[in-house]
C-alpha cells in the first residue's frame, strides 16, 4: 500500500490563489520530500524536510512535517498558471540496513489564469 | 550539466517480446534509480543501483531487471512483456543516495499491444 496519500487528488483554483496539497503517512520517516510533474514528463524535486524539521520554505513554496500526526503540507502562494501539475509526496524510511522511498499518488493541481 | 537522459523517449512492443531502456545519469551521479508510473499504480519503485550493484529492489516479478555500468549509465529490461507493462518508466539519479534529492529524466512511455 502507498506510505503517502496525498490530498485532494484534485485541486482547482484562480491564478494569484494559494494552494495547500497534504499529505499523510503510516510509519515513521528519515525525511519527506515534494516533487511536481508537469503533464506525463519527469519529476522535479521542489523540496526536502528531514523528520527533525518542522518547516522549511522554497521561494513561493512552503512546506510543514507534523511528525506526531504523521502530516505535510505543501502550501504554493500566490500561484501562476504554469504551476499547473501534479505534486507527490516522498516518504523515505530506513531500516533493518535497508531504506523505502514511496510516492503516494499525487494531487492534480490547476491553476485558471 | 547535463540532466538525467532517458532513451528511447517512446516505444510500442507486442505481447510477448522483450524491451530493454537505457539512462544516462547526471555526470557524477552514482546512484540510479528506476519507476514505473500508471494511472492506477502511481509510481512505483522497481530497483535502485549504485556501483554496478542492485543496493534495492521493489516488489516486481523477476522478468523485470536492470544493470548499472561502471560509467554509472543504467539500463532496465522487461521480458515477456504483458499488456499491464504498458507505463511511463522513469530513471532518477542522486549523487550517492536516492534518498537525498533525486533528478529525474523524461522517461520511456512503453505502449504494449
Amino acid at each position: 500500500s502507498q506510505q503517502g496519500e496525498e490530498d485532494p487528488q484534485a485541486l482547482s483554483i484562480q491564478e494569484g490563489e494559494n494552494a495547500t496539497m497534504n499529505c499523510s503517512y503510516k510509519t515513521s520517516i528519515n525525511n519527506l520530500q515534494w516533487y511536481r510533474q508537469n503533464s506525463g514528463r519527469g519529476l522535479v524535486h521542489l523540496i526536502l524536510i528531514r523528520s527533525n524539521e518542522r518547516e522549511k520554505h522554497s521561494g513561493r513554496l512552503r512546506v510543514t512535517l507534523d511528525t506526531s500526526k504523521k502530516s505535510s503540507s505543501l502550501l504554493i502562494t500566490a500561484s501562476r498558471a504554469a504551476d499547473t501539475a501534479s505534486y507527490f509526496c516522498a516518504t523515505v524510511a530506513s531500516g533493518a540496513g535497508s531504506y523505502q522511498l514511496t510516492f503516494g499518488k499525487g494531487t492534480k493541481l490547476s491553476v485558471i489564469p | 550539466k547535463a540532466g538525467v537522459t532517458q532513451t528511447p523517449r517512446y516505444l510500442i512492443k507486442t505481447r510477448g517480446q522483450q524491451v530493454t531502456l537505457s539512462c544516462s545519469p547526471i555526470s557524477g551521479h552514482r546512484s540510479v534509480s528506476w519507476y514505473q508510473q500508471t494511472p492506477g499504480q502511481g509510481l512505483q519503485f522497481l530497483f535502485e543501483y549504485f556501483s554496478e550493484t542492485q543496493r534495492n529492489k521493489g516488489n516486481f516479478p523477476g522478468r523485470f531487471s536492470g544493470r548499472q555500468f561502471s560509467n554509472s549509465r543504467s539500463e532496465m529490461n522487461v521480458s515477456t512483456l504483458e499488456l499491464g507493462d504498458s507505463a511511463l518508466y522513469l530513471c532518477a539519479s542522486s549523487f550517492i543516495n536516492p534518498w537525498e534529492t533525486q533528478y529525474f529524466g523524461p522517461g520511456t512511455r512503453l505502449l504494449v499491444l
